[in-house]
């Protein structure tokens, strides 16, 4: 059985840093890409990047290049998503989910098949 | 980016009810389009993919259609574990983008 399961909720003040995990298991790590979505509180869906485990190669939306950080550890099968100086807007539930990748040419072309149960992260004074 | 729209944002409807949620792109997508469902305080869930193709162990009753920019989800008989909010996402263009859902209400 697919399954992934993520860090729990964390509760940090702004200007601290935070890296959540995402560890993956019941099929090849490796060989799927994994991505993470925001949820704002009230509001709707927003992705913000893949990982391919296997080499680490990763894609980031314009929207959040530069703010996070994805990467990834195939030695325990897990994806982590990282701040280096988190504000209140990053106050948000975060899922990770597998990505199935139907572009040939291009990877980061493709949907959602398996879902975290979701990091609630608070970033508040 | 291709912009999503989804309507209505909500409806309310009666189980046994057929439901029809819309999503409308801002230019065509050649059918890369999934649907998920969400419901309260859970992960989403993928129920369709190119459009029309049923994830595995999704009801029949779920269903999909649509080309170019115009694609609908359709609930043929609306159960009482169907009301959720339902979001689309286009993977047409690598800058992945969701609609804003449709929230789906018990009358």
């Amino acid at each position: 059985e697919v399954q992934l399961v993520q860090s729990g909720a964390e509760v940090k003040k702004p200007g601290e840093s935070l890296k959540i995990s995402c560890k993956g298991s019941g099929y090849s790590f490796t060989s799927y890409w994994i991505g993470w979505v925001r949820q704002m509180p009230g509001k709707g869906l927003e992705w913000m990047g893949i990982i391919y485990p296997g080499d680490s190669d990763t894609r980031y939306s314009p929207s959040f290049q530069g703010q996070v950080t994805i990467s990834a550890d195939k030695s325990i099968s897990t994806a982590y998503l990282q701040w280096s100086s988190l504000k209140a807007s990053d106050t948000a539930m975060y899922y990770c989910a597998r990505f199935l990748s139907v572009g040939a040419a291009v990877a980061d072309l493709g949907y959602f098949d398996y879902w975290g149960q979701g990091t609630l992260v608070t970033v508040s004074s | 980016d291709i912009q999503m729209t989804q309507s209505p944002s909500s409806l309310s409807a009666s189980v046994g009810d057929r439901v029809t949620i819309t999503c409308r792109a801002s230019q065509g997508i050649s059918n890369s389009l999934a649907w998920y469902q969400q419901k309260p305080g859970k992960a989403p869930k993928l129920l369709l993919y190119a459009a029309s193709r049923l994830e595995s162990g999704v009801p029949s009753r779920f269903s999909g259609s649509g080309s170019g920019t115009d694609y609908t989800l359709t609930i043929s008989s609306l159960q009482p574990e169907d009301f959720a909010t339902y979001y689309c996402q286009q993977y047409y263009s690598t800058l992945l983008t969701f609609g804003g859902g449709t929230k789906v209400e018990i009358k």
